[in-house]
């Protein structure tokens, strides 16, 4: 199986900061490489599909990028309804596996 | 407005059975794969099948092949999935979700999620 480690395991960030999420795979998913978010008590929503594709009504301040093992997630302007856990998750290969996923509070 | 609701689980003994059942709307269930996820408590997330648009493909995690059955009604814009020979380690909230991709593809993007179902294993 294709192992997928996220980092950091968690962040704490000020509203309107910029932050970074990364994910590495262990070989080669040439972009195909998805983003979901948690809210607490909520069920994961996708952001980002293909490294880099926005879903539908997803706000602009999330961008992904990458290619072959590296990937991330970047949020700008951190807003207080961002706070959640992301998880990354790759779809190259079977069984589509998870990152162990990112905790991300409000300083 | 896309929706999955997620209904039967609950407490079950190791080895005994359970069924798992998705009523969807909001869009053309039968043109859309889907699959469920789980996520054990305070866990990350786990694919454990998926079922393509006309049932004509499953696709499952090893660790449930055998046990596990992902199936589905068209006709009823629901999704199933049976399990058997449950163990502890299959303790999880089920999610059921649809894939981005329409028709002939799996793309294994989850862009829709149900509620989830929680299922617990314990004697």
């Amino acid at each position: 199986d294709i192992q997928m480690t996220q980092s950091p395991a968690s962040l704490s960030a000020s509203l309107g900061e910029t932050v970074t999420i990364e994910c590495l795979a262990s070989e080669d998913i040439y972009s195909n490489l998805a983003w979901y978010q948690q809210k607490p008590g909520k069920s994961p929503q996708l952001l980002i599909y293909y490294a880099n594709s926005l879903n539908d009504g997803v706000p602009s301040r999330f961008s992904g990028s990458g290619s072959g093992t590296q990937y991330s997630l970047k949020i700008n302007s951190l807003q207080s309804e961002d706070v959640s856990i992301y998880f990354c998750q790759q779809n190259y290969d079977s069984p589509n596996t998870f990152g162990a996923g990112t905790k991300l509070e409000l300083k | 407005e896309v929706q999955l609701v997620e209904s039967g689980g609950g407490l079950v003994q190791p080895g005994r059975s359970m069924k798992l059942s998705c009523a969807a709307s909001g869009f053309t269930f039968s043109n859309y794969g889907m699959a469920w996820v789980r996520q054990a408590p305070t866990k990350g997330l786990e694919w454990v099948a998926t079922i393509s648009y006309d049932g004509s493909s499953t696709y499952y995690r090893d660790s449930v092949k055998g046990r596990f059955t992902i199936s589905r009604d068209n006709a009823k814009s629901t999704l199933y999935l049976q399990m058997n020979s449950l163990r502890s380690e299959d303790t999880a909230t089920y999610y059921c979700t649809r894939d981005k991709i329409t028709i002939a593809a799996i793309s294994h993007v989850m862009d829709a999620w149900g509620q989830g179902a929680s299922v617990t294993v314990s004697s």
